[in-house]
């Protein structure tokens, strides 16, 4: 079955280190999307990709970086410069990202702790 | 961004219908409407969108008010498994970058709890 993998789904990152958390699909989709949430809350856009080699920042794109260097994979790098990384990250894709008229599939996530 | 108002918490009883409202009085000409549903620890699901004609699918179906000013998610016979948050979500285009897409907001959600 097609789908979005998140992996892992737990992750614990010291103090000063950058963690990679890693979304891939097989649906064939264009567009794949990073949010944070955080407890009790909505979603929050960190980045998003329309195409391979593109993407732009979200709404809360400081201290997180990405890559898009394969239409199946859009790897999340929260560094060290992030200061309150712990949350529940989830990547979604879409068929493409023009104005809304796709819906989202999301992956179930990835819980990111701070020892 | 868009905003949407849904109530904070319904409840209901199992295989009855559920009607989850939500406003938008400031939906733009463009925005679709998107309804998701999110269970703990989980990944939202998508349920059903659309943008001015009411829509049906498998899971539920979407009233849409002429004016568009608001719309009305329809569980009809909710089990439950259908007890999670209900997010309402106008996707508007955004520009970002010289390129414009369809940018999700998500608010609080409306928290279903369905009785047995």
């Amino acid at each position: 079955d097609g789908g979005i993998t998140q992996s892992p789904k737990y992750l614990f990152r010291k103090e000063g280190q950058n963690v990679t958390l890693s979304c891939e699909q097989n649906l064939n989709h264009d567009a794949m999307y990073w949010y944070r949430q955080d407890p009790g809350q909505g979603l929050r856009l960190i980045y998003y990709s329309q195409i391979v080699n593109d993407f732009q920042k979200g709404d809360i794109a400081e201290g997180y970086s990405v890559s898009r260097e394969k239409k199946e994979s859009f790897p999340l790098t929260v560094t060290s410069a992030q200061k309150n990384p712990t949350a529940f990250y989830l990547c979604a894709s879409s068929i493409e990202a023009r104005q809304g008229a796709f819906p989202q599939h999301f992956g179930d996530g990835t819980r990111l702790s701070i020892l | 961004d868009a905003k949407t108002t849904q109530p904070n918490s319904m409840e209901s009883n199992e295989e009855e219908p559920v009607h989850l409202p939500c406003n938008h009085s400031t939906i733009s000409g463009t925005d679709y409407i998107h309804w998701y549903r999110q269970l703990p620890s989980q990944g939202p699901e998508y349920v059903i969108h659309g943008l001015t004609s009411n829509v049906n699918n498998r899971m539920a179906s979407l009233a849409i008010a002429e004016d568009r000013k608001s719309s009305t998610l329809i569980l009809h016979r909710a089990t439950l498994r259908d007890a999670a948050v209900y997010y309402c979500i106008l996707s508007r285009a955004w520009a970002a970058g010289g390129t414009s897409y369809g940018k999700l907001t998500f608010g609080q959600g409306t928290i279903l709890t369905v009785h047995p």
